[in-house]
C-alpha cells in the first residue's frame, strides 16, 4: 500500500479564514480523494482529484468552498475556504490500492474552527 | 442512493470473546467489500477485504459475505482491549468510489 503523508495533523482556525491541507504520496497515483468526517459521523467524499484536470466534486460540495489542486501524480492540496464552525471536521486524503477497490488514508487533519 | 447500514453500537464484549459486527448494503451491483478499523482521533485502517460469497480469514479476523442477503460481517476472535475501536464497513460498486457506513463502536473489556 502507498504511504500517504498529510499535514497539518491538526489546526485551530478563526472563522472567515482559509486553511490549506497538503497530501503527499510516495508513489504516482492517478486519482486522489478527499473525505470529510464530521464528529460522530462516517466518511463523506468531498471530491476526486485527477492530475491535469479539474477536480470532480460530490453533491453538496463546491469548488469555491473547497478548491483542490493536483499539480502532479504524487501531491494534492485541499483548501477549506471562509471557514465557519460547521467546517470543524477531520479531513482525510486517500488513494486507491487498485482501481475501484480499497482506499488507503493519510493520517488526517483535525480542523477546529472557532 | 447507495447506502451502507451499520448498528452504531457500542457493542460490548469481554476480553477473549468473539465480536460480531454486521453491515447491510442497498446496491445489488456492489462488487467489493471492506472493513476498516478507526481508533479515536486516527484515520481508518484497512483490515479486511472480501470479494466473493463465503468467508475470508486473516488471523483473528474473519469477513463473511452473503450477496443474496446483501450482508457482510466481521468476526473478531479472542477479542482484546486493543481491538476497541470503531469499525467501518465500506462497499464499492466496481466503477466508483467507496461508500462507507457510519461505523460500529466496539468496546472490549478486560
Amino acid at each position: 500500500s502507498a504511504v500517504i503523508s498529510q499535514k497539518p495533523s491538526r489546526d485551530i482556525c478563526q472563522r472567515g479564514t482559509s486553511l490549506t491541507i497538503q497530501c503527499q504520496v510516495d508513489s504516482q497515483v492517478t486519482m486522489m480523494f478527499w473525505y470529510r468526517q464530521q464528529p460522530g459521523q462516517s466518511l463523506t467524499l468531498i471530491a476526486t482529484a485527477n492530475q491535469g484536470s479539474e477536480a470532480t466534486y460530490e453533491s453538496g460540495f463546491v469548488i469555491d468552498k473547497f478548491p483542490i489542486s493536483r499539480p502532479n501524480l504524487t501531491f494534492s492540496t485541499l483548501t477549506v475556504s471562509n471557514m465557519s464552525p460547521e467546517d470543524s471536521s477531520i479531513y482525510l486524503c486517500s488513494v486507491e490500492g487498485q482501481p475501484n477497490t480499497e482506499a488507503f488514508f493519510g493520517q488526517g487533519t483535525r480542523l477546529t474552527v472557532v | 442512493q447507495k447506502e451502507v447500514e451499520q448498528n452504531s453500537g457500542p457493542l460490548s464484549v469481554p476480553e477473549g470473546a468473539i465480536a460480531s459486527l454486521n453491515c447491510t448494503y442497498s446496491d445489488r451491483g456492489s462488487q467489493s467489500f471492506f472493513w476498516y478499523r478507526q481508533y479515536s482521533g486516527k484515520s481508518p485502517e484497512l483490515i479486511m477485504s472480501i470479494y466473493s460469497n463465503g468467508d475470508q480469514e486473516d488471523g483473528r479476523f474473519t469477513a463473511q459475505l452473503n450477496k443474496a442477503s446483501q450482508y457482510v460481517s466481521l468476526l473478531i476472535r479472542d477479542s482484546q482491549p486493543s481491538d476497541s475501536a470503531t469499525y467501518l464497513c465500506a462497499v464499492n460498486l466496481g466503477y466508483s468510489t467507496l461508500t462507507f457506513g457510519k461505523g460500529t463502536m466496539l468496546l472490549v473489556s478486560p
